[in-house]
């Protein structure tokens, strides 16, 4: 079964400093993933996703990611944060048939003035 | 285009009394899931739907929960009854399986925040 670990459970960046959020699964077939992020009081809304093609995905709000199948890893990043990018953010799995998608735990952003 | 739309948006309610939750997928979507957010477990998939259909709902908690499907537009969690451990955010989602790039993107509402006092 696929599984979704995001290592850090809160981080804090200073507006305009650079962020990199870490996502890690597991999947036996070739995965499909996903960052969503979650504002307060909101419900998830999606970032970007990777299918196929192209490692580096480029996504909404100037983030992106980079599957790294050695690593195992979905990470997300953005040049310069800005403060409404405070919220949480979602790294999933999911099947291309079939819609049994894991999310990790979930990734707390703040953003310092 | 409209979104997923879930009611109510907040809800408190009284231990032991019935609550149902309601969804309405963005149209043309053949797949639909419940999830449930607390602070302790995260995210969990409860159970999701294809074609109306139930696929998967072993993330149910207990015979306390129902869900249903009776058309494509629209869908009901109900709980009953209701006790405080089951206060928490409520999300329906619903995503169209289809080939290519498509995939199977997840498309949330934005919840159902439940109160049991």
């Amino acid at each position: 079964a696929q599984s979704v670990t995001q290592p850090d459970i809160h981080i804090t960046v200073s507006e305009g400093a650079s962020l990199e959020l870490r996502c890690n699964y597991s999947y036996g077939a070739t995965p499909y993933l996903f960052w969503y992020v979650q504002s307060p009081g909101q419900g998830l809304q999606l970032l970007l996703k990777y299918f196929s093609g192209d490692t580096l995905v480029q996504g909404i709000k100037g983030f992106e990611a980079e599957f790294k199948r050695s690593q195992s890893s979905f990470n997300l990043r953005k040049p310069s944060v800005h403060w409404s990018d405070a919220a949480e953010y979602f790294c999933a799995v999911g099947a291309m048939w079939g819609n049994d998608m894991r999310f990790g735990a979930g990734t707390r952003l703040t953003v310092k003035p | 285009d409209a979104g997923v739309i879930q009611s109510p948006r907040h809800e408190v309610t009284e231990m032991g009394q019935e609550v149902t939750l309601r969804c309405k997928p963005i149209s043309g979507h053949n797949s639909l899931f419940w999830y449930r957010q607390t602070m302790m477990r995260g995210l969990e998939l409860l159970i999701y739907f294809n074609n109306n259909v139930p696929i998967d709902d072993s993330g149910m908690p207990e015979d306390r929960f129902s869900a249903k499907m009776p058309n494509a537009s629209f869908s009901t969690l109900k709980i009953q009854p209701s006790e405080p451990r089951d206060s928490a955010v409520y999300f329906c989602a619903s995503s169209i399986i289809s080939g290519g790039s498509a995939g199977n993107t997840i498309y949330f509402g934005e919840g159902s925040w439940l109160t049991v006092v």
